[in-house]
């Protein structure tokens, strides 16, 4: 596999469900981040990671819990979560300093339901 | 309060005929500006980026310009292909290293018409 990967593509979990999404990226990069898609809004970035440390939470509740294992790996564990949280998911990877932007996965359909 | 604007949600061309998306941008900081684009069911794909110490760069069919004192880019697509019928995205960066944090506009959806 090349690129950057998700899974699952979609997703439907109750309130009280606890799920993951996944993220793998093949290209060497060491940054990873998590965007949320919702209809008519822009891509809000969620949570930043350069080699494998968190640098940027920006303001996401904590039934969104990011985990980066390795620089090849990032996860978002959801919990609790509510139907407003109902979006696409895009992950992301880049290689710090190259300035060629961001290298997207195919996201995470998730709907709250 | 959004930093990348993009005001037109939708735009319809002629094939063969130019397409042009624009983007608007209130954060004197930015210094590097990316376009994607985006199919249903895929994530954005990098199309094409400028940096600040330039007012072009230009990439087959694909131009983008940059006017920093208006804070204002544009993408030119000329001709324009039915396949370029695609959501696109204006982003930037306050830098083209470091970070890397790009903030992104909702995206203007170009159909191209046969």
């Amino acid at each position: 596999e090349t690129g950057v990967t998700q899974t699952p593509r979609h997703l439907v979990m109750g309130m009280t469900n606890k799920k993951s999404l996944k993220c793998e990226q093949h290209l060497g990069h060491n940054a990873m981040y998590w965007y949320k898609q919702s209809a008519k809004k822009p891509l809000e970035l969620m949570f930043v990671y350069n080699f494998k440390e968190q640098t940027e939470n920006n303001s996401v509740p904590s039934r969104f819990s990011p985990e980066c294992p390795n620089s090849s790996h990032l996860f978002l564990h959801l919990h609790t979560l509510q139907p407003e949280d109902s979006a696409l998911y895009l992950c992301a990877s880049s290689h710090l300093g190259q300035g060629h932007g961001y290298t997207f996965g195919s996201g995470t359909r998730l709907t709250v339901v | 309060d959004q930093q990348v604007k993009q005001n037109s949600p939708s735009l319809s061309v002629q094939e063969g005929r130019i397409s042009i998306l624009n983007c608007d941008y209130t954060n004197s900081m930015f210094d590097y500006f990316l376009w994607y684009k985006k199919y249903p069911a895929e994530g954005p794909t990098f199309l094409i980026s400028i940096s600040s110490i330039k007012d072009k760069n230009e990439d087959g069919r694909f131009t983008v310009f940059l006017n920093k004192s208006a804070k204002h880019l544009s993408l030119h697509i000329v001709p324009s292909q039915p396949g370029d019928s695609a959501v696109y995205f204006c982003a930037a960066s306050p830098a083209q290293g470091g970070s890397e944090k790009l903030v992104f506009g909702k995206g203007t959806k170009l159909t191209v018409n046969p």
